[in-house]
């Protein structure tokens, strides 16, 4: 079984350009997470979806960040424009859409952002 | 903000046991304990989870105290693989929600 994958690997791009990096979940995984870590600071939270809707996007630090997952499927997370602290290590997480104490999310390996 | 809090970071030597403690003193009754594991330039990768009960499963085991205010993740017979940050999480009966990661531990496992 695939596990979930995220593309680019890695991207380097100047300020001010825009980025868009893509997450394929689990196949039959409603439930889509996006994390990320900045240089020396912890995992945080970004946003989740719930099939294509935005459950919970309280962690998008601002409007430059724009995400989509139409038709309940992968996820894009587009950065418009890019700015310095946007580097980081973007995660994208997916898991079963179930009501219980184990919901193990699985994560992707990441996708590594550089703006210059 | 994370709930936990752990030492830095720990070792042991290969073939030992691993024990890595955790402390989340405000954890509420609806909430699991969680850990995840992050070995380098891979995603997080989930280990375990407990209520209050002890948990064991084929990679580790979670020892919960009583009041439910600490826990240990144990590590039976570490190996090198098994060097990575380790993250205690607390987190909400609700089980379709985010994780809040802390600073975790850096464990390394020595020849």
């Amino acid at each position: 079984e695939a596990g979930v994958t995220q593309f680019p690997s890695h991207s380097v791009i100047e300020k001010g350009q825009t980025v868009t990096l893509r997450c394929d979940p689990i196949s039959g995984h409603d439930n889509l997470y996006w994390y990320r870590r900045v240089m020396g600071k912890e995992i945080k939270f970004l946003l989740h979806f719930v099939k294509e809707s935005k459950q919970d996007e309280s962690g998008m630090p601002n409007n430059r960040f724009l995400a989509e997952r139409t038709g309940g499927t992968y996820s894009t997370l587009k950065v418009q424009p890019a700015e310095l602290e946007d580097s980081g290590v973007y995660f994208c997480a997916s898991s079963l859409l179930q009501w219980g104490s184990r919901n193990e999310q699985f994560f992707g390996p990441g996708t590594r952002l550089t703006v210059l | 903000d994370a709930k936990t809090t752990q030492p830095p970071s720990m070792d042991c030597a290969e073939g030992r046991a691993a024990n890595l403690p955790c402390n989340h003193s405000t954890i509420s009754g609806n909430e699991y304990v969680y850990w995840y594991r992050q070995i380098h330039s891979q995603g997080p990768q989930y280990i375990i989870h407990g209520l209050k009960n002890n948990e064991t499963n084929e990679m580790a085991s979670l020892i919960i105290t009583e009041d439910r205010k600490s826990s240990t993740l144990i590590l039976p017979h570490a190996t090198l693989r098994d060097t990575a940050v380790y993250y205690c999480i607390v987190r909400a009966t609700g089980a379709n929600s985010k994780l809040t990661f802390g600073k975790g531990i850096t464990l390394s496992v020595r020849p």
